[in-house]
């Protein structure tokens, strides 16, 4: 595998499930992002990892949860999502905090 | 705060056109970093330049090229002789702050008409 990957790379959840977005990146970069991607909005940033530690949450819901084990390896765990967060969400990581980002392919989210 | 504007929500032409995005930005910071990315049907943004906010030199890299002027706070992109490949949406992004936060434009829908 090379750059940046997400599995899976469509996801339809109901309400009430619970689910994981897993982004693993092949750069051997040290940061690592979450951004969401809906319809007709810019891309908003959700969540920023720099050597495994959170250092910004871009005022995101409870029900968006990010876990980082290590630098390779960003989680996105979802529970009792709404409809309104049906989304592409796209995984990047970057060497530095301040160059450029490589992003993954990006989960389709779909809410039910 | 930060923001990235990218006036042109669509543009359409037809193959061998040249074609300019427009981007401009407004920011505080004196150092900051500007980006294009380039997004195709299948999703995923792939990086296309990065220009620091201290170097105003324009840049050539094949059929793209990028015009960056402080003075109007503008960071255009034009692609020479488009082709259908060329179709994607284009997003500009602005980094500033320690932590790499990206600032993207609402993005241009390029489509090049064979």
């Amino acid at each position: 595998e090379t750059g940046v990957t997400q599995t899976p790379r469509h996801l339809v959840m109901g309400m009430t499930n619970k689910k994981s977005l897993k982004c693993e990146q092949h750069l051997g970069h040290n940061a690592m992002y979450w951004y969401k991607q809906s319809a007709k909005k810019p891309l908003e940033l959700m969540f920023v990892y720099s050597l495994e530690e959170r250092v910004e949450n871009n005022s995101v819901p409870s029900r968006f949860s990010p876990e980082c084990p290590n630098s390779s390896h960003l989680f996105l765990h979802l529970h009792t999502l709404q409809p309104e967060d049906s989304a592409l969400y796209l995984c990047a990581s970057s060497q530095e905090r301040v160059v450029e980002q490589f992003f993954g392919p990006g989960t389709r989210l779909t809410v039910l | 705060a930060q923001k990235v504007t990218q006036a042109q929500t669509e543009i359409s032409v037809v193959e061998k056109e040249d074609v300019t995005l427009d981007c401009v930005y407004e920011t505080r910071d004196t150092t900051y970093y500007l980006f294009w990315y380039k997004q195709p049907p299948s999703g995923e943004l792939v990086f296309l330049i990065r220009r620091n906010s201290f170097d105003e030199q324009n840049e050539i890299s094949g059929r793209y090229s990028w015009n960056f002027q402080k003075s109007t706070s503008s960071f255009n992109f034009t692609i020479t002789a488009s082709q259908v490949v060329d179709s994607a949406v284009y997003f500009c992004a602005l980094s500033e702050g320690f932590y790499g936060k990206l600032t993207f434009g609402q993005g241009t829908i390029l489509t090049v008409h064979p």
